[in-house]
């Protein structure tokens, strides 16, 4: 069965640095998201990506974080300088369309910030 | 602040037994609802999603819906300790660009004993 993958599993790192995190959704899917779920709370939308531009953005995607599709296959979060609170596992999804299409959700990466 | 609202649990059920969980949600803009099981540290699976009100059966799992009453539950039949786990109910908006951006709850966290 297709699944989107996401590297890496972990990722350690200093407040203040610069991370990216990578996913390589579906092959045939068009729809790229990212979702985060800090420990103990919600699942929480960040950002949807399609047609090579973010559709639409939460209130957490600020000027710290960007998202790209740097060719056919990957699509990257980057966090610009890390807080604290950005601790959290990142979730990529992908889906087929838009519309009542069914999201699939890679493994995670668990981000910690210290 | 449009909010879906589960009973955070824990849900303990018999080996056996019919659990019920149940999400409320305040848009009525809402459009198409879902079910995932989520293990922890993993990523949410899909296991049901319903869009009309009424029943939708998928082996042991049943999904109901009622937009006049803004609520959505699931009920496993025959419940299994594999089956332990946090069920996340999750809405989306009908139209604009909110192709896949999900509202979450926070989940019921389900313990199924022998």
């Amino acid at each position: 069965e297709p699944e989107v993958t996401q590297t890496p599993s972990h990722q350690v790192t200093q407040m203040g640095q610069e991370v990216i995190l990578r996913c390589v959704p579906i092959s045939n899917h068009l729809y790229f998201y990212w979702y985060r779920q800090i420990l103990g709370q919600k699942v929480e939308f960040l950002v949807s990506f399609y047609n090579n531009e973010i559709s639409e953005k939460s209130e957490i995607f600020d000027d710290q974080f960007s998202v790209e599709r740097p060719d056919g296959s990957n699509f990257t979060l980057k966090i610009r300088s890390t807080k604290l609170e950005d601790s959290a596992m990142y979730f990529c999804a992908s889906s087929g369309t838009g519309g009542n299409e069914k999201l699939f959700f890679g493994s995670g990466t668990q981000l910690s910030v210290l | 602040q449009k909010e879906v609202e589960q009973n955070s649990g824990p849900l303990s059920v018999p080996e056996g037994a019919i659990a019920s969980l149940n999400c409320t949600y305040s848009d009525r803009v809402s459009q198409s609802f879902f079910w995932y099981r989520q293990y922890s540290g993993k990523s949410p699976e899909l296991i049901m999603s319903i869009y009309s009100n009424g029943d939708k059966e998928d082996g042991r799992f049943t999904a109901q819906l009622n937009k006049a009453s803004q609520y959505v539950s699931l009920l496993i039949r025959d419940s299994q300790p594999s089956d332990s786990a946090t069920y996340l109910c999750a809405v989306k908006r009908a139209g604009g660009t909110s192709y896949g951006k999900l509202t979450f709850g926070q989940g019921t966290i389900l313990t199924v004993h022998p």
